[in-house]
């Protein structure tokens, strides 16, 4: 059971555009910085939006987040099928712990 | 940037391993480091964490007081010492570059498995 909570899957066609939800408490979303990660097939992670909503350096500007009181969302527009992935969300705990969301694997059908 | 894990392999129940990271191409001995693992067909589980300086650790409940995070400033290289492993302990795992008191991992290994099994 992951501390954040994510939908397990997640789906759309090409084009359209889909939105992760990850969801927190007051102690680790409600005061703290969320991420994203996205994890190809056979892959390492990568970091896709850190601090709420900046996107590093080569992340397509199609990839946005958000945040509200213990709450954050990754979304996805003009979905295509190279972003099929696994997603996850994570935020520092004040209980001195770095928590991560149990994932959500895209398909992009 | 780029990070190089070692020392994954097979252990018995109840054994030890310990693993490396090789960095380059940033100041090491100025970044947090941490170890995140994944085990198989599952979700993401911050290990550890360590300061630049090597000074202040953090580490969840599930690996702590078996668990040690070190870092070798002078050689660029970064350790988890892992002992009383348990087949729970079973994943990929892998260093990143970041993460005191955020969840800011950038980049990442490409991992090192530990099997533990008897």
């Amino acid at each position: 059971q992951s501390v954040l909570t994510q939908p397990p899957s997640a789906s759309g066609t090409p084009g359209q555009r889909v939105t992760i939800s990850c969801s927190g408490s007051s102690s680790n979303i409600g005061s703290n910085y969320v991420y994203w990660y996205q994890q190809l097939p056979g892959t390492a992670p990568k970091l896709l939006i850190y601090t709420n909503n900046q996107r590093p350096s080569g992340v397509p500007d199609r990839f946005s987040g958000s945040k509200s009181g213990t709450s954050a969302s990754l979304a996805i527009s003009g979905l295509r099928s190279e972003d099929e992935a696994d997603y996850y969300c994570a935020a520092w705990d004040d209980s001195l712990s770095v928590v991560f969301g149990g994932g959500t694997k895209l398909t992009v059908l | 940037v780029q990070l190089l894990e070692s020392g994954g392999g097979l252990v018995q129940p109840g054994g030890s391993l310990r693993l490396s990271c090789a960095a380059s191409g940033f100041t090491f001995s100025s970044s947090a480091m941490s170890w995140v693992r994944q085990a198989p067909g599952k979700g993401l589980e911050w290990v550890s964490a360590i300061s630049g300086s090597g000074g202040t650790t953090f580490y969840p409940d599930s690996v702590k007081g078996r668990f040690t995070i070190s870092r070798d400033n002078s050689k660029n290289t970064l350790y988890l010492q892992m002992n009383s492993l348990r087949a729970e302990d079973t994943a990929v795992y892998y260093c990143a570059k970041g993460s005191i008191a955020v969840a800011s991992f950038d980049p990442w290994g490409q991992g090192t498995l530990v099997t533990v099994s008897s």
